[in-house]
């Protein structure tokens, strides 16, 4: 079974500033890897798949890279509505999928 | 459009069962999986597992194999997360989510609330 690995657990980041998160694989996912925005109260919210692609919507202050097994999720300049719990997921070995354990970036 | 309708929140006692569901529209239903997700108070998300209508080929997470079951009704184009004993540990919000052909999830039910209590 892959293990996704974030970090960090909890990112404090004043508005305005760059967050960036990380998640790793415990062995290669290739670029099947998806990234997802949770509020609280609501279901996750697609914002990456392929490692970098932006799904529909997303706003290009959201970037995403990384292949095989370490990914990175940079916002450039935070706003008050990207505080939120952040996870990645990877789909390589699909219709499995591995969900990592989530970040939470909460306002400085 | 796509969606996915979730059934309502549950209350149940340890020990008794429940099925749960997940009524999917905007696409034809027997050509894409659907996965359930378990969110528990606080905590991150956790793949339960995955169903195909289509021929209703389902994979588990190793961590729920025989802990839950995952099915699915073309006729009515809904999926099903089932429990025959539940436990005061099944208590989360339980998501269906509809991935496309690759594996990545754009669609996303609104969740069940399932609380198990004596």
């Amino acid at each position: 079974e892959i293990v996704m690995t974030q970090s960090p657990a909890t990112l404090s980041v004043s508005p305005g500033e760059r967050a960036t998160l990380s998640c790793r694989a415990s062995q290669s996912v290739n670029s099947n890897l998806a990234w997802y925005q949770q509020k609280p109260g609501q279901a996750p919210r697609l914002l990456f798949f392929g490692a970098s692609t932006r799904a529909t919507g997303i706003p290009a202050r959201f970037s995403g890279s990384g292949s095989g097994t370490e990914f990175t999720l940079t916002i450039s300049s935070l706003q008050s509505e990207d505080f939120a719990v952040y996870y990645c997921q990877q789909y390589n070995n699909w219709p499995s999928w591995t969900f990592g354990q989530g970040t939470k970036v909460e306002i400085k | 459009e796509v969606q996915l309708v979730q059934s309502g929140a549950e209350v149940k006692k340890p020990g008794e069962s429940l099925k749960i569901s997940c009524k999917a529209s905007g696409y034809t239903f027997t050509l894409f999986w659907i996965g359930w997700v378990r969110q528990m108070p606080g905590k991150g998300l956790e793949w339960l597992g995955n169903i195909y209508p289509g021929d209703s080929d389902t994979r588990y997470s190793p961590s729920f194999q025989g802990q839950v079951t995952i099915s699915a009704d073309k006729s009515m184009n809904t999926a099903y997360l089932q429990w025959t004993s539940l436990k005061a540990s099944d208590t989360a919000m339980y998501y269906c989510a509809r991935p496309d052909s690759s594996g990545w999830t754009p669609y996303w039910g609104q969740g069940t609330l399932v609380t198990v209590s004596s």
